[in-house]
């Protein structure tokens, strides 16, 4: 089936501990990308990569990293989590608008984690 | 900066009637993509319906439609015949061609009355 698994799916943690969030997608998809959801605020990219080494950020990527080695996965870090992060994280997949398969740049999200940070 | 915007942080409809919800966005690229999401209680978000800009055809899937009106920078959604699975928050969403970078609007959360 294909989809976007993304782990853990719920997590509580405290300020300043390190976490990741894996993201990991099995279409071949050379686009991927990050998302956090607050009320009131509906969607904001936070990383997104055109393909494997590239990556640039979105519209909230403060306190964020992210890496793409492999095509198939794409990890957000949090350093250093402070309470301002906790949130709902989506990632998503994709071809690339640019890609041959111009037509196929829909998004497939994953089923979301939910982060607090205390 | 581009940006997406939807005015209506809420809206009801009667089941089986007609709702349109609306989204504008701004930019000065002329190469995009826009979209309409649903995202139902589950959180799973849902494409409904894609718009290429260079396509002057509305785009239409069964009941879901949408009015593009490229030079308004108006994309609204129109769902026909509203069933209680429609009840959802809707995202409009803009995609920029050149480098793939996605906007959001915050989302109309949709209610279906019985």
């Amino acid at each position: 089936e294909a989809q976007v698994t993304q782990n853990p799916r719920y997590l509580i943690t405290v300020t300043g501990k390190k976490l990741t969030v894996t993201c990991s997608q099995n279409m071949n998809h050379e686009y991927m990308s990050w998302y956090r959801q607050d009320p009131g605020l509906g969607l904001r990219q936070i990383y997104y990569s055109m393909n494997v080494e590239v990556t640039d950020k979105g519209d909230v990527p403060e306190g964020y990293k992210v890496s793409r080695k492999e095509k198939r996965n794409f990890p957000l870090i949090l350093e250093s989590p402070s309470p301002n992060q906790t949130s709902l994280y989506f990632c998503a997949s994709s071809r690339a608008s640019g890609s041959r398969f111009r037509g196929a740049n829909v998004l497939t999200f994953g089923a979301g984690s939910r982060l607090t940070v205390l | 900066a581009q940006t997406v915007t939807q005015s209506q942080p809420e809206m009801s409809v009667q089941e089986a009637e007609t709702v349109t919800l609306s989204c504008t966005y701004d930019t000065s690229e002329s190469d995009y993509y826009l979209f309409w999401y649903k995202q139902p209680p589950s959180r799973q978000m849902i494409l409904v319906i894609r718009q290429e800009a260079y396509k002057q055809q509305n785009a239409t899937e069964n009941r879901f439609s949408v009015n593009f009106q490229k030079a308004a920078k108006s994309f609204s959604l129109k769902i026909s015949d509203s069933q209680l699975g429609d009840a959802a928050m809707y995202f409009c969403a803009y995609r920029r061609s050149a480098d793939d970078k996605i906007i959001f609007g915050k989302g109309t959360r949709l209610h279906i009355l019985p």
